[in-house]
């Protein structure tokens, strides 16, 4: 199975910051990689496929990068609604394997 | 709009049995692959398996064999058949709609709609 390991495991920023949170895949993945957000109490939402492509109705405040094995997700200019969870996601092959996750709290 | 409604989760025995269902509606069901994920506060996201519109079905190690994916597309309605539940089968089980998608020309998948989740509780 590939694993995928998102680094750090907890961020704390302020409304306004820019930050940007890392996927490391166990092997070559090319750019199969999804980022979701998660609020408390809701399922994940989808913000990014293929590693760079937005989803249809995301802000462009949102923006991914990468290939092979390592991958980011930055969020410039925070907004209090994106304080939440983060996770990366392989969709090369399956299992479909899922980052542990990324907390994102207000500082 | 896409909706994706979950039902059937609640407290079962280890050893038992459970049946998820999750209502679709706002899309051409027939024409999507779905998925089933759960997630434990410990293990966080994990992805279960996935039924093709032809009914190619796909599993992960720790539920094949027990747990059987379904669809009937003249219901809209995607299933989860769940057999010899474990404690660690214990999770909210979210389905969700799966988009193929290509840009330049390689097909990428990403679970675009998720329902609200439902819980399942494998406790005796």
């Amino acid at each position: 199975d590939i694993q995928m390991t998102q680094s750090p495991s907890s961020l704390s920023a302020s409304v306004g910051d820019r930050v940007t949170i890392t996927c490391r895949a166990s092997q070559s993945i090319s750019g199969y990689v999804n980022w979701y957000q998660q609020k408390p109490g809701q399922a994940p939402d989808l913000l990014i496929y293929a590693a760079s492509h937005l989803q249809s109705g995301v802000p462009s405040r949102f923006s991914g990068r990468g290939s092979g094995t390592d991958f980011t997700l930055t969020i410039t200019f925070l907004q209090p609604e994106h304080f939440a969870t983060y996770y990366c996601q392989q969709s090369h092959s399956a299992p479909y394997t899922f980052g542990q996750g990324t907390n994102l709290e207000i500082k | 709009e896409v909706q994706l409604l979950e039902s059937g989760g609640g407290l079962v025995q280890p050893g038992g049995s459970l049946r998820l269902s999750c209502a679709a509606s706002g899309f051409t069901f027939s024409s999507y692959a779905m998925s089933w994920v759960r997630q434990t506060p410990g293990k966080g996201l994990e992805w279960i398996s996935t039924i093709s519109g032809s009914d190619r079905t796909d599993y992960a190690d720790s539920v094949r064999g027990r747990f059987t994916i379904s669809r009937d597309n003249s219901k809209s309605t995607l299933y989860l058949q769940m057999h010899g539940l474990r404690t660690e089968d214990t999770a909210v089980y979210y389905c969700a709609k799966r988009s193929t998608r290509s840009p330049g020309n390689v097909i990428y998948i990403s679970e675009d709609d998720w329902g609200q989740g439902t819980l399942v509780t494998v406790s005796s």
